[in-house]
């Protein structure tokens, strides 16, 4: 078993739509979860960084951790277009980020 | 621009040749990272600096890779007698001591024919 698993879709969702991105991981040592958004051929860029479980809004985007279920999530409300891309999910013990593999979003207008 | 930099974006080679990349970390940032990142993957750990010294190295870093980062600032990563299972986006990070957010450059994608 991987310390992180994310489902790599594809996900194809109607512009407006509600997305739930999700990931599980088996690590309880692990105290720092972030989501990452990857276009095609860049690197990642931060969108969220949440410290221990709980909720964390900004803008049109939310994270969730739930540490005794091993599970975190990231909802994107009216999505559009532009958050078509692959949206990794990251959890830190020490030094290291570990990644998901990743799941691939389409947001079709 | 004031984020992470790297050089070149892509760097085609062929196989048994040494590779290096630099990365330019955010300026006021003294914690820099690489990870390599394959396709269909998320990127994975291969080492880590404090300023100048290289604190950590994952397993993944072998002998052919070396990492410097001679003044604490820009780092360099080579890799020796290159194989085609090199072939990958090499990723540069950056964080402060304060706030422990990694901050990714764009990538340097490495093809090995």
């Amino acid at each position: 078993q991987k310390e992180v698993e994310q489902d790599p879709g594809p996900l194809s969702v109607p512009e407006g739509a509600i997305v739930s991105l999700n990931c599980t991981y088996s690590n309880s040592a692990f105290q720092y979860f972030m989501w990452y958004r990857q276009y095609s051929r860049k690197g990642p860029e931060l969108l969220m960084y949440t410290y221990s479980s709980g909720n964390k809004e900004d803008g049109r985007f939310t994270a969730q951790v739930d540490k005794s279920s091993k599970y975190i999530s990231l909802f994107i409300r009216d999505s559009q277009p532009s958050d078509s891309a692959t949206y990794l999910c990251a959890m830190q013990a020490g030094t290291a980020l570990i990644f998901g593999k990743g799941t691939t979003l389409s947001v079709s207008s | 621009d004031t984020g992470v930099s790297q050089d070149p974006r892509h760097k085609i080679t062929k196989r048994g040749q040494n590779v290096t990349f630099r990365c330019d970390p955010i300026s006021e940032h003294n914690r820099l990272y690489w990870y390599r990142q394959t396709l269909g993957q998320g990127p994975e750990f291969l080492t880590y600096f404090q300023n100048e010294a290289q604190l950590e190295k994952s397993r993944l870093l072998s002998d052919r890779f070396s990492a410097e980062r001679p003044k604490g600032s820009f780092s360099t990563l080579e890799i020796q007698r290159t194989e085609q299972g090199d072939s990958a986006m090499y990723l540069c990070a950056s964080s402060s001591d304060i706030h422990y957010e990694q901050y990714f450059g764009p990538g340097t994608r490495l093809t090995v024919t």
